[in-house]
């Protein structure tokens, strides 16, 4: 089997800095994920990636970029904190459609 | 624009009963069709998918039961246990590569009562 490891778990930032958020996985496959987890809201994806250097945008990618530069590795980038920010986001990686998920980085934005 | 809506928000049902959670979805390029589940305090896990090919697919006291025509597919968790309770995502995902992206309902917190 393999792990998804998203860095750091809770990420403390103040309004307007940038901040990244890192996942890597080892199950060696191509699609990686992005999303989003509010109460209430669901889970929304910001970018996936099919392969290496590959970047696609789901329906929250406003004020995000994201990077791909290794197979394995998948970064997210919030560029200016905002409070309304705080959530959990949730890196996955997929083989035959079916997803699996990392454990979470909680943003706090004070 | 929501592409996959789910309801109900919350189900509270007692043990042995029949949960019935419900999606529908707009996109009729949409082939396959996962529900997860997410335990508080983890991260979500798919508990079981079905593809158009069938109308139904179970797995132990899970189903899946879908209706091309109306869109519509609904996760019926029979004999329902305490330990069934968690939130319940839908999901919905075109074929391959940049189709792949899987789009979530905004979920249904179950409960299930002893």
């Amino acid at each position: 089997g393999g792990i998804i490891t998203q860095t750091p778990k809770f990420l403390i930032g103040q309004e307007g800095q940038k901040l990244t958020l890192k996942c890597q996985q080892n199950f060696n496959h191509d699609t990686m994920y992005w999303y989003r987890q509010d109460s209430g809201k669901g889970l929304r994806l910001i970018y996936y990636s099919i392969t290496e250097n590959d970047l696609q945008k789901g329906d929250l990618s406003e004020g995000y970029d994201a990077s791909r530069e290794k197979k394995s590795s998948f970064s997210l980038t919030v560029t200016s904190a905002q409070k309304n920010e705080m959530a959990v986001f949730l890196c996955a990686s997929s083989i035959s459609n079916t997803l699996y998920f990392g454990e979470g980085s909680r943003l706090i934005v004070v | 624009q929501q592409q996959v809506r789910q309801s109900p928000q919350s189900l509270t049902v007692w043990e042995g009963e029949t949960a019935i959670l419900n999606c529908s979805y707009e996109d009729s390029t949409f082939d396959y069709f996962p529900w997860y589940h997410q335990f508080p305090g983890e991260s979500p896990a798919l508990l079981i998918a079905i593809r158009p090919v069938s109308n139904k697919k179970e797995d132990g006291r899970f189903t899946i039961f879908f209706n091309k025509r109306e869109k519509k597919f609904s996760l019926h968790i029979a004999d329902s246990q305490p330990g069934d309770s968690a939130t319940y995502f839908c999901a919905a995902s075109g074929r391959g590569g940049s189709n792949a992206k899987l789009t979530f309902g905004k979920g249904t917190k179950l409960s299930v009562k002893s």
